[in-house]
């Protein structure tokens, strides 16, 4: 089965600097990649995702990029502010397999 | 206008006793799951069921059972709970089968087993 792994597990950041989160895949049949950020008390809630026919990805301060070839992709968030605090998921899947989860990245954002 | 709602959002109950856990979505999708979300914040599928037949039943004791009464609608009762079953159980939502599109998660059902 498929196998994913997010790095780093924390990271805090000063408001205005970048963040980066990266995970790794396996399975190479994988071709969907969500990425999931979960507020204190809530549900996780999608920010961002791409498919395997895109390399890249932005939706104002955050992009997601993907690697095929060595796979693995990652999420950027630009000028952080103290409400990006969260913990952040990435994902793996193809059609009618579940969603693989990395293990989760908590981003502190310090004002 | 909640997406997927679950009910209780908190539950206490004593080692032993048996407890369900209610979910529903308004979105009109075909595909539900339920995940347990640990301590150490990892996300765990258990169940899906796509028009109301299951699909994916991942390694759960079978004190768990999922029940699909209609599309909207995804239960999970839980038999003779243990001390770790304590932990947020999610339930999500997809217009699609598994692994196609995004999941709408709900505000998750947070277990407690004393």
């Amino acid at each position: 089965g498929e196998n994913v792994e997010q790095h780093p597990s924390t990271l805090s950041v000063q408001e205005g600097d970048s963040a980066v989160i990266k995970c790794t895949y396996s399975d190479s049949a994988s071709n969907y990649f969500p990425w999931y950020k979960q507020e204190l008390g809530k549900g996780p809630q999608l920010i961002i995702d791409i498919r395997s026919n895109v390399g890249e990805k932005k939706d104002q301060r955050i992009a997601v990029t993907l690697n095929k070839t060595a796979k693995h992709f990652s999420l950027h968030i630009t000028e952080t502010q103290p409400e990006d605090s969260a913990v952040y998921f990435c994902a793996a899947s193809s059609p009618g397999n579940q969603f693989y989860f990395g293990t989760g990245t908590s981003l502190t954002v310090i004002p | 206008d909640t997406a997927v709602s679950q009910t209780p959002k908190y539950l206490v109950t004593q080692m032993g006793n048996d407890k369900s856990i209610k979910c529903e979505q308004n979105l009109g999708h075909d595909t539900m799951y339920w995940y347990k979300q640990d301590s150490k914040k990892f996300l765990k599928i258990m169940f899906s069921y796509n028009n109301k037949e299951l699909i994916i039943n991942e390694t759960v004791p079978n004190r768990f059972s999922p029940k699909s009464p209609d599309k909207a609608h995804l239960n999970l009762h839980i038999n003779s709970l243990e001390l770790g079953d304590s932990a947020v159980y999610f339930c999500a939502s997809s217009q699609e089968g598994p692994g196609v599109n995004e999941q709408f998660f709900g505000p998750g059902t947070r277990l407690t087993v004393l």
